[in-house]
């Protein structure tokens, strides 16, 4: 158990729809990651987040967003939904950026 | 962004064998991490290589990092069903602490 929580585990969801996928980071940890793993693409980050405030973006679509809490929790938004955002949705934290990130179960979610 | 090329991709041996596993990369990084992810879970960081050079053991499993810093390999000395899993290399792109993976060597060890 690495610490680190993610919700829901599993969901199955239609094309076009919005979902929200939740993250708490480990006690003490201020930095949250999130990854999208696909099959053919592999895990690929897409935005991370440091105490509240964004730090880095990699491959994220303009259809995501997401935000860091005070509470430090973070959320993921996917919208307007294709078959291919089907994928395995991971977060992940760090105490400081740059540190040993530890990943949460992952949400896996499935687009009809 | 810069990459991380695995192989191979599949890999299915016998209890018992020994196995090599390699992380490839034409860019420098200043350190490269290895993880183990099972089905159903997310990765778990196994050992992170600064050094080039370096060797870090870990009960039955080597790994090196390469002198140059571009490259990796993780050996596995009589292999055990529970070594099954997804072996991914990972380290930061390009400075920064976004990890990039490589898309990882699936082993499978049978009893």
């Amino acid at each position: 158990d690495s610490g680190v929580t993610q919700t829901p585990k599993h969901l199955i969801t239609a094309t076009g729809q919005r979902v929200t996928l939740r993250c708490s980071p480990r006690s003490g940890d201020l930095s949250v990651y999130w990854y999208q793993q696909s099959l053919d693409q592999g895990l690929q980050f897409l935005i991370h987040y440091y105490n509240g405030e964004e730090r880095a973006k990699g491959n994220i679509l303009e259809r995501f967003s997401a935000q860091q809490f005070p509470d430090l929790h973070s959320e993921l938004n996917l919208s307007s939904l294709e078959l291919g955002d089907s994928a395995l949705y991971f977060c992940a934290s760090s105490v400081v950026p740059g540190g040993t990130q530890y990943f949460g179960p992952g949400t896996r979610l499935l687009v009809l | 962004t810069q990459l991380l090329e695995q192989s191979p991709q599949f890999l299915s041996i016998q209890e018992g064998e020994n196995l090599t596993v390699y992380c490839n990369s034409s860019s420098v990084f200043s350190s490269l991490q290895w993880y183990r992810q099972e089905p159903g879970e997310g990765p778990v960081l196994l050992v992170t290589v600064v050094t080039g050079g370096e060797v870090k053991k870990l009960k039955r499993l080597t790994f090196q990092f390469g002198d140059a810093r571009k490259d990796s390999s993780l050996h596995i000395t009589a292999a055990q069903p529970g070594d099954t899993g997804l072996y991914l290399c990972a380290g930061p792109d390009s400075g920064n602490t976004p990890l990039v993976f490589g898309k990882g060597t699936r082993l499978s060890v049978i009893a």
